[in-house]
């Protein structure tokens, strides 16, 4: 099955805030991406948690814990715009080091 | 500076032909990956190029193969096509292999096999 386990689909009002989490079960990475993808668009990177802990970039924020083999990707003060898919993705060194996304959840944002 | 072009955006094939897919990574980025991206499947690798090396590949069968050129340039082809080969076509490039955690991807081609 897959190595990353994300929830489908997200829905929020525009100011909320929305939390996407990524359950891992691969042994050993190197470190976790997030990436966004608006319909018919291209994934665009996000953020990049080498390590433990919070990564914030304005209004989004990445948590990764290794311990508990998951992270996290947080929209704060949702815009419409924000709606998007939302990719996590790993370099699993089990698999020689390619890049394994998650199966994306779908951020809807309405009025 | 450009970003990673991908050539054709469209492409309509038949079952039983061959199609090859062109990417132009970002000027300097000589890493250039290729992925499948399908409703159901997400994201898929299909493979890694480095210095014109493939480093990685995918769980894909041989039908899809790829090649990178002196300037960093990619191609990819997939013969003998199927209806499942439909599906959009991403290539990334980025500085370097698989140390890099940030990937510029194309806007890719939608391949439709009918």
């Amino acid at each position: 099955g897959q190595s990353l386990e994300q929830p489908s689909e997200v829905t929020a009002v525009e100011g909320a805030i929305v939390q996407i989490n990524c359950t891992y079960q691969t042994s050993g990475f190197y470190g976790l991406s997030w990436y966004q993808q608006h319909d018919g668009g291209a994934p665009t990177f996000l953020s990049y948690n080498a390590l433990d802990g919070l990564e914030e970039t304005g209004r989004f924020s990445s948590f990764l814990s290794r311990s508990d083999s998951y992270g996290y990707l947080l929209l704060q003060e949702l815009q419409m715009k924000d709606s998007a898919s939302y990719f996590c993705a790993v370099r699993e060194r089990a698999a020689g080091n390619k890049l394994t996304f998650g199966g994306g959840t779908r951020v809807l944002v309405k009025p | 500076k450009a970003g990673v072009t991908q050539t054709p955006r469209y492409l309509i094939k038949t079952r039983g032909q061959q199609v090859t897919l062109s990417c132009s990574p970002i000027s300097g980025h000589r890493s250039v990956s290729w992925y499948q991206q399908t409703p159901g499947q997400g994201l898929q690798f299909l493979f890694e190029y480095f210095s014109e090396t493939q480093r990685n590949k995918g769980n894909f069968p041989g039908r899809f193969s790829g090649r990178q050129f002196s300037n960093s340039r990619s191609e990819m082809n997939v013969s003998t096509l199927e209806l499942g080969d439909s599906a959009l076509y991403l290539c990334a490039s980025s500085l370097v292999g698989t140390e890099s955690y940030e990937q510029y991807f194309g806007p890719g081609t939608r391949l439709t096999v009918t």
